[in-house]
């Protein structure tokens, strides 16, 4: 049975890192694509970035250069290293499994809280 | 980077049929992905590759695409459909997604 599971969520000062995990079972992150995905309170679902073959990356726009995407394939774990954090990332981190044209297993989601 | 648009709210009655539309430029290049959320909880995609459902997904769930068009309609809703919907796709330059604002379905 394919589950994710995110870690790593907390509240943290603007300008602060945080990771945040994706313990993956019933497969292999290494190789299926890999999201980000986050809601910010009452608001719709933004992608934040994925990895895929070959571990290429991609990003939206407002995280480049802060946050990164990676995965260990021998704990079987997705990541997302995020610095320089601001009040508008203040959201649910979800992560989720492709195949390469939709997500089709989710995470129940880890909150991150960027307040001063 | 591309944008997909939707109706912020769609209204149907128990048992009639509900669509939810998603327009954007880049649906002309690249399929688009639905899912269902319900208050707190995570999203689940019910409908893929323009007309396929992951398992499990009833079957009154279905999705068509024309142009820069892409539906999803529910076929004899259900008050359990209840819930808010969100588009998907990659953008035109296929290394980026992006996801519609959502629709809010109310089953009355």
């Amino acid at each position: 049975e394919v589950q994710l599971v995110e870690s790593g969520g907390d509240l943290v000062r603007p300008g602060g890192s945080l990771r945040l995990s994706c313990a993956a079972s019933g497969f292999t992150v290494s190789s299926y694509y890999m999201t980000w995905v986050r809601q910010a309170p009452g608001k719709g679902l933004e992608w934040v970035s994925f990895i895929y073959s070959g571990d290429r990356t991609s990003y939206v726009d407002s995280v480049k250069g802060r946050f990164t995407i990676s995965r260990d394939s021998s704990k079987n774990i997705l990541y997302l290293q995020m610095n320089s954090l601001r009040t508008e990332d203040t959201a649910v981190y979800y992560c989720a499994r492709g195949p390469s044209s939709a997500w089709n297993y989710w995470g129940q989601g880890t909150r991150v809280t960027v307040s001063s | 980077s591309s944008e997909l648009t939707q109706d912020p709210a769609v209204s149907v009655a128990l048992g009639q049929t509900a669509r939810i539309t998603c327009q954007g430029d880049s649906l002309r290049s690249h399929y688009a992905g639905w899912y269902q959320q319900k208050p707190g909880q995570a999203p689940v995609l019910v409908i893929y590759e323009k007309n396929s459902r992951p398992s499990g997904i009833p079957d009154r769930f279905s999705g068509s695409s024309s142009g820069t068009t892409a539906s999803l309609t529910i076929t004899g809703a259900q008050a359990e459909d209840e819930a808010d919907y969100y588009c998907s796709s990659r953008d035109n330059s296929g290394y980026h997604w992006v996801f519609g604002g959502g629709t809010k379905l109310t089953v009355l």
